[in-house]
């Protein structure tokens, strides 16, 4: 069964950092894009942060809202996905989404998406 | 950066009648990279269609989708009960790999 779990998320204050979690099982996790989506209260859907497989060079891709503060990362050897959240803001409350990006090279959606986790910057 | 327009922002129609949402974005996006979610409350979102047109697994045929260059849409025929929700594209054409601003498709 394939699964996503989040982890990491809760209250923190303004300007603090955070560090959310993905734990992945039922595929494998190094042959896979990841990406981390986004969801502040009553609002929409915001990509935030994608990184490619280590076949794919690994790289990463960053929304402008986060670029600089965040930084994703992966641990093959554990299948996990990480979010590294620096200089938080209170605009970056919202629930966090870790998810799979089908494709390789060529990335074309989201087909798994974890339960979410929330964090919370207030002070 | 390329930003996606969804409309309407909202839909008001009954069960068994079609639905029909629109996506436009700013500038080209190859077919191959536009994606369709839905998202019920409480609920993370699920991808529908990606390549403009492919349904993903476990879809049921009465979603649709279609569209090329800046104009995409996700139709939906027969509506079930289960279907209304929220609605959003996607493009994963270039970073940042940007949604719309979503349809909210309502019961009438």
């Amino acid at each position: 069964e394939v699964q996503m779990v989040e982890s990491g998320g809760g209250l923190v204050q303004p300007g603090r950092s955070l560090r959310l979690s993905c734990i992945v099982s039922g595929f494998t996790f190094e042959d896979s894009a990841m990406s981390w989506v986004r969801q502040a209260p009553g609002k929409g859907l915001e990509w935030v942060a994608f990184i490619r497989s280590k076949t794919y060079g690994g790289t990463t891709e960053y929304a402008a809202s986060v670029r600089g503060r965040f930084t994703i990362s992966r641990d093959d050897s554990k299948s996990i996905a990480y979010l590294q959240m620096n200089s938080l803001k209170t605009d970056d409350t919202a629930v966090y989404y870790c998810t799979r990006v089908l494709g390789y090279g060529y990335y074309y959606g989201m087909d798994v998406w974890g339960q979410g986790t929330t964090v919370t910057v207030s002070s | 950066e390329i930003v996606l327009t969804q409309s309407p922002g909202s839909l008001s129609l009954s069960p068994g009648e079609r639905a029909t949402l629109s996506c436009r974005a700013s500038q080209s996006v190859s077919s191959s990279y536009l994606a369709w979610y839905q998202q019920k409350p409480g609920q993370a979102p699920r991808l529908l269609i990606y390549g403009a047109s492919s349904r993903a697994t476990g879809i049921p045929g009465r979603f649709r989708g279609s569209g090329s260059g800046t104009d995409f849409t996700l139709t939906i025929f027969r509506l079930e009960p289960e279907d209304f929700a929220m609605f959003y594209c996607q493009q994963y054409d270039s970073s940042p790999f940007s949604f719309g601003q979503g349809t909210k498709l309502e019961i009438k």
